[in-house]
């Protein structure tokens, strides 16, 4: 398995309050991507990131903030948080080069905004 | 935005028969189609792809078969096995600098021993 870690596993917060999903990798890989998987619309991409403090937007990525300080670490941040936040989040990773969409997942975050 | 949908949300297989999952697309302007298997509680594994310029691609067990005229992409397994109880989603890749994979809503395939 890829060397990806996610933090909290599980959370159960509060509207309005912040968030913050932690992702580590230990495979030196350039790029780290952040998804949220739903019922009935698969996976889709938040915010991707390229290099350090280099990011992007994904599809869904309005109440998102994203950081990247270190190549091992990509955080993701809900401000305040809402309860259609309410998602499985997983991060994942892809080397240097490829465009053949091989990502490596981590095993998620379970986030519950009451 | 994009659109990757599957034609069914369940299959049920005996163990030892092929399965065929199908998938369609949308968008003409994907670089590889992909496939994603994901076990319970766990994130999506790679599969296998294939790059939009060819037809078919074989891995061990599985070949993916792409029809660009209908916009048609199919993950074929061999000798099902419980193993192979999972969801799987196809994907679409666009290289935008990174890989943006657009993914389907899945299918669940269930293998009866």
């Amino acid at each position: 398995d890829a060397g990806i870690t996610q933090s909290p596993r599980h959370k159960v917060t509060e509207t309005g309050t912040p968030v913050t999903l932690r992702c580590h990798q230990t495979e030196n890989h350039r790029y780290m991507y952040w998804y949220r998987q739903d019922p009935g619309h698969g996976l889709r991409l938040i915010h991707y990131s390229y290099g350090v403090k280099d990011t992007d937007k994904g599809e869904v990525s309005d109440g998102y903030s994203v950081s990247r300080s270190k190549t091992e670490d990509f955080l993701l941040t809900l401000e305040s948080a809402t309860s259609s936040q309410t998602s499985v989040y997983f991060c994942a990773i892809s080397e240097e080069i490829t465009d053949a969409g091989e990502l490596f997942f981590g095993e998620g975050s379970r986030l519950t905004v009451l | 935005g994009e659109s990757v949908g599957l034609h069914l949300p369940t299959l049920s297989v005996q163990e030892g028969d092929n399965s065929i999952i199908n998938c369609a697309y949308s968008n003409s302007a994907s670089d590889y189609f992909i496939w994603y298997k994901q076990e319970s509680g766990k994130g999506p594994q790679f599969i296998i792809d294939i790059r939009s310029n060819m037809d078919k691609r074989q891995g061990q067990r599985v070949t993916v078969l792409l029809n660009k005229t209908v916009k048609h992409l199919s993950l074929q397994i061999a000798a099902t096995q419980p193993g192979d109880s999972a969801v799987y989603f196809c994907a679409e890749n666009i290289w935008t600098g990174a890989n943006n994979l657009f993914f389907g809503t899945g299918t669940r395939l269930t293998v009866i021993p």
